[in-house]
């Protein structure tokens, strides 16, 4: 089946540096999403994207969806301790009928104040 | 509104035992979705229902679960004969007509079997 990739598996970083994590796959995916996930709780969607080469922003978040459609990343800007949590990328592939999306194994963020 | 509410929160149960969780999706929500997430992973796919119908469903979900949505608002995930291995999160998600991939989650489910 359709697997993602995510790197690196867990961040430590200072408040206020950039982040940058990615979601790679062997196959091609039409949509992208990016979730948060806090201890606990449901993922909260983030960013999606539709087209190949789209660069979507909310608020400090930037999200792109690559060009060969078997790539994704994000990017949050001037880090600050709420961004603590595990980020996941979802993608919705073309198995053809299936509806699913599939996700990553997230990466783990670390923001040290 | 306010998003979408599971019930229980949690659950310990023996194996063996059938357990039942309920989800409501935002209201005007067509899509309703469940998947199941395990420490250290990403939700995992189970099934999803369009208004009542139930129109996929994944080779995860075995012969013990089933799923109903009977009126198109609420959803019932139901364990039969609960193993140890079916401890995880039950996740429920729903999303608007024509933006199906904008799953909005609810808080989960925390099943135990002992």
């Amino acid at each position: 089946g359709q697997q993602l990739n995510q790197s690196p598996q867990s961040m430590f970083i200072q408040e206020g540096e950039d982040v940058s994590m990615n979601c790679t796959s062997s196959s091609i995916f039409n949509t992208w999403l990016w979730y948060k996930q806090d201890p606990g709780e449901g993922p909260v969607l983030l960013i999606a994207l539709y087209k190949a080469g789209e660069l979507t922003s909310n608020g400090r978040l930037t999200a792109q969806f690559g060009i060969t459609r078997k790539d994704s990343f994000l990017n949050i800007s001037a880090s600050i301790p709420s961004d603590v949590g595990i980020y996941f990328c979802a993608g919705k592939g073309t198995q053809g009928g299936s509806e699913k999306l599939v996700f990553g194994k997230g990466t783990k963020l670390t923001v040290n104040p | 509104d306010t998003g979408v509410s599971q019930d229980p929160r949690h659950k310990i149960t023996k194996r063996g035992q059938n357990v039942t969780f309920r989800c409501d999706p935002i209201s005007e929500h067509n899509r309703l979705y469940w998947y199941r997430q395990t420490l250290g992973q990403g939700p995992e796919f189970l099934t999803y229902f369009q208004n009542e119908a139930q129109l996929e469903k994944s080779r995860l979900l075995s012969d013990r679960f089933s799923a109903e949505r009977p009126k198109g608002s609420f959803s019932t995930l139901e364990i039969q004969r609960t193993e140890q291995g079916d401890s995880a999160m039950y996740l429920c998600a729903s999303s608007l007509p024509g933006l199906p991939y904008e799953q909005y989650f609810g808080p989960g489910t925390r099943l135990t079997v002992t």
